[in-house]
């Protein structure tokens, strides 16, 4: 069975950096994209990008371009994903997915982020 | 980038009743590559349709897809207790992939 586990909430201050963790299990990690799709409180979802964890490959939406890195740790079937430069508009709930092809079959179970001075 | 937009925002239907969500693309979703999704609240969002059409695993035959270029469709027959929830379209054809803003079916 496919398992997406995300590490725990953080509060950071706004202007600092949060890294979040997925670590997979139940199938092979290299063999299926992980996105990242957030969703801010009380609204819809918005994807922030994709990593191959093959080749290292990925991509994300313009607007995250020099604020999003995304990396993986193969040997520990982990994704992460950091965000730089928060501010209040960054808080939401993050989430990894397993890629299906485009679609996003299984899901973690989300990280809350919330940024406040 | 391609905008979806979801219609209606807010379905009010019983169980039993059958539900009708739309999703409108701003171009063409090249193959078909559309997926719907349902989140309860407080939980992930759970794939239920890909490529316009097809069930995801263990998704019940009441789940149906359909529609082609900019026009799809959700229908949920026979509603359940457990349907009544927020459901978003996605498009995969082209980058960056794009969510619509979701339908909340209510009781």
């Amino acid at each position: 069975q496919v398992h997406l586990v995300q590490s725990g909430a953080e509060v950071k201050r706004p202007g600092a950096s949060v890294k979040v963790s997925c670590k997979a299990s139940g199938y092979t990690f290299i063999n299926f994209d992980i996105n990242w799709v957030r969703q801010a409180p009380g609204q819809g979802l918005e994807w922030m990008g994709w990593l191959n964890p093959s080749n290292g490959n990925r991509d994300l939406p313009q607007k995250f371009q020099g604020r999003v890195t995304l990396t993986r740790d193969n040997y520990k079937a982990t994704a992460y994903m950091e965000l730089s430069g928060l501010n209040s508009g960054d808080t939401a709930v993050y989430y990894c997915a397993r890629g299906f092809g485009g679609s996003f079959s299984d899901w973690g179970q989300g990280t809350l982020v919330t940024v406040s001075s | 980038e391609i905008v979806l937009t979801q219609s209606p925002g807010t379905l009010s239907l019983s169980p039993g009743e059958s539900a009708t969500l739309s999703c409108r693309a701003s171009q063409s979703v090249s193959d078909s590559f559309l997926a719907w999704y349902q989140q309860q609240p407080g939980q992930a969002p759970r794939l239920l349709i890909y490529g316009a059409f097809s069930r995801a695993t263990d998704i019940p035959a009441r789940f149906s897809g359909s529609g082609s270029g900019t026009d799809f469709t959700l229908t949920i027959s026979r509603l359940e207790p457990e349907d009544f929830a927020v459901y978003y379209c996605q498009q995969y054809g082209s980058s960056p992939w794009t969510f619509g803003q979701g339908t909340r079916v209510e009781v």
